[in-house]
Order: structure tokens, then C-alpha cells, then sequence
């Protein structure tokens, strides 16, 4: 176990739905992160929270909504979402923002129908 | 920005040989390499990395080799064994840029053949 734990693993959901991916970490680190991941496709940072602050959006439609109500929190609302959306979203976190070394959970499928 | 390349997208080893992936990147201020092991069905798990000050580090099985002036970098399996198969991502930072200044490789698929 990497210390990272995301909830649900699949999410299925209508393009007219509203749900909320979950990551909770046990590490005591104070930097968090959305990514997608797509096949045959690099990494994409999502957002980033440092100290419960959001410091980094990266351009992500607004349709993804993130949360981070304390430092070992952090959750993706998601809603009126699109198929393309459909990827496996992975949480992160680091010691700090300024550590490189990320431990990651291991993702949320979802397929947007 | 940075750009990073990995090739093979997909590589097949016996089991018992050695298995090389390789990267390249753009941004010659890049300083930090770090290779992660993605397994299915769970999250990528940081497994080896290099900074530019040195040209080679290795940890049992696995090393890692730096080529700055070619930017280039390598990870290098020996002895593959059947848990070796997995997707391994690369990836280049910049000094300072932390986790959220990563730039990640589509990844290499490697398949240990039994």
C-alpha cells in the first residue's frame, strides 16, 4: 500500500450526473494532486493543493471541481461531464510542494456513458 | 515547455534477459529523472531516479543512466523476472519545479515472456 486511498475504483455515470471522487492519505504530507490518465497518452496534472490551498488548475474545464478540506483530504466533483472525460483519475501526494517524489493512489476509473 | 519522449510504447523480454527503456527530453535546464512502475491496476510507484549531478545510479536489478549533453536517459532491467512486467512512465523536472513540474513519457509497456 502506497499510503494513498482512492475511492471509488470504477464510476460509471450519465453525462447529466453529479459524483465525487475521494483520496484521503495517511502519509502526513502536505502537497496533494489531481491527475487524468488516458491511454497512449502522458500524464495530465489536473490541480494541486499545497497546505489545503489550491495553487495550480492547469486550464481544467469546470466541469471538474476540486475540494481539499484539510491537508489529508481531497475530492473531484465532477458534473455534467462529457465521454471524452472518461480516463482513470489518479491522486498524489507529496511530502511538499517542492519534493518531486509523489506517491500516487491507485485511481478512480471512469467511463462517461 | 518540456517535452519528453519514451520509446518503445510496448516491449517484449524473455524472462532472464534485460530489458532497456529509453527517454529523451527538450529543456536542457531539466535536473531530476525519476522513473515510476505502474502495475495493473494500481498507481504509478516511484521505483528509481537520477539528478544531473551524477551519470548513473542503480538499486539491485534496476539502474538508471543520464546522458545530459544528448538529453537523453535510460532505465535498465537485468534478470527480468515475471512481477517486472508492468507500464513504466519516465519523466523530467526542473530544479525547484516539484511534483507539479514533472513532465511524464507516454509510458513503455514491458512484457515478460515466461
Amino acid at each position: 500500500e502506497t499510503g494513498v486511498t482512492q475511492t471509488p475504483r470504477h464510476l460509471v455515470m450519465g453525462m447529466t450526473n453529479k459524483k465525487s471522487l475521494k483520496c484521503e492519505q495517511h502519509l502526513g504530507h502536505n502537497a496533494m494532486y489531481w491527475y487524468k490518465q488516458s491511454a497512449k497518452k502522458p500524464l495530465e496534472l489536473m490541480f494541486v493543493y499545497s497546505l489545503e490551498e489550491r495553487v495550480e488548475n492547469n486550464s481544467v474545464p469546470s466541469r471538474f471541481s476540486p475540494e481539499c478540506p484539510n491537508s489529508s483530504h481531497l475530492f473531484l466533483h465532477l458534473h455534467t461531464l462529457q465521454p471524452e472525460d472518461s480516463a482513470l483519475y489518479l491522486c498524489a501526494s507529496s511530502p511538499d510542494r517542492a519534493n518531486e517524489k509523489l506517491f500516487f493512489g491507485s485511481g478512480t476509473q471512469l467511463s462517461v456513458l | 515547455g518540456e517535452n519528453v519522449e519514451q520509446h518503445p510504447s510496448t516491449l517484449s523480454v524473455q524472462e532472464g534477459d534485460s530489458a532497456v527503456i529509453k527517454c529523451t527530453y527538450s529543456d536542457s535546464a531539466s535536473n531530476y529523472f525519476p522513473w515510476y512502475k505502474q502495475e495493473l491496476g494500481k498507481g504509478p510507484q516511484l521505483i528509481i531516479d537520477i539528478r544531473s549531478n551524477v551519470g548513473e545510479k542503480k538499486d539491485q536489478r534496476i539502474a538508471v543512466t543520464l546522458n545530459k549533453t544528448a538529453k537523453h536517459f535510460s532505465l535498465h532491467i537485468t534478470e527480468t523476472q515475471p512481477e517486472d512486467s508492468a507500464v513504466y512512465f519516465c519523466a523530467a523536472s526542473i530544479a525547484g519545479g516539484g511534483a507539479d513540474g514533472l513532465t511524464f513519457g507516454k509510458g513503455t509497456h514491458l512484457i515478460i515472456q515466461p
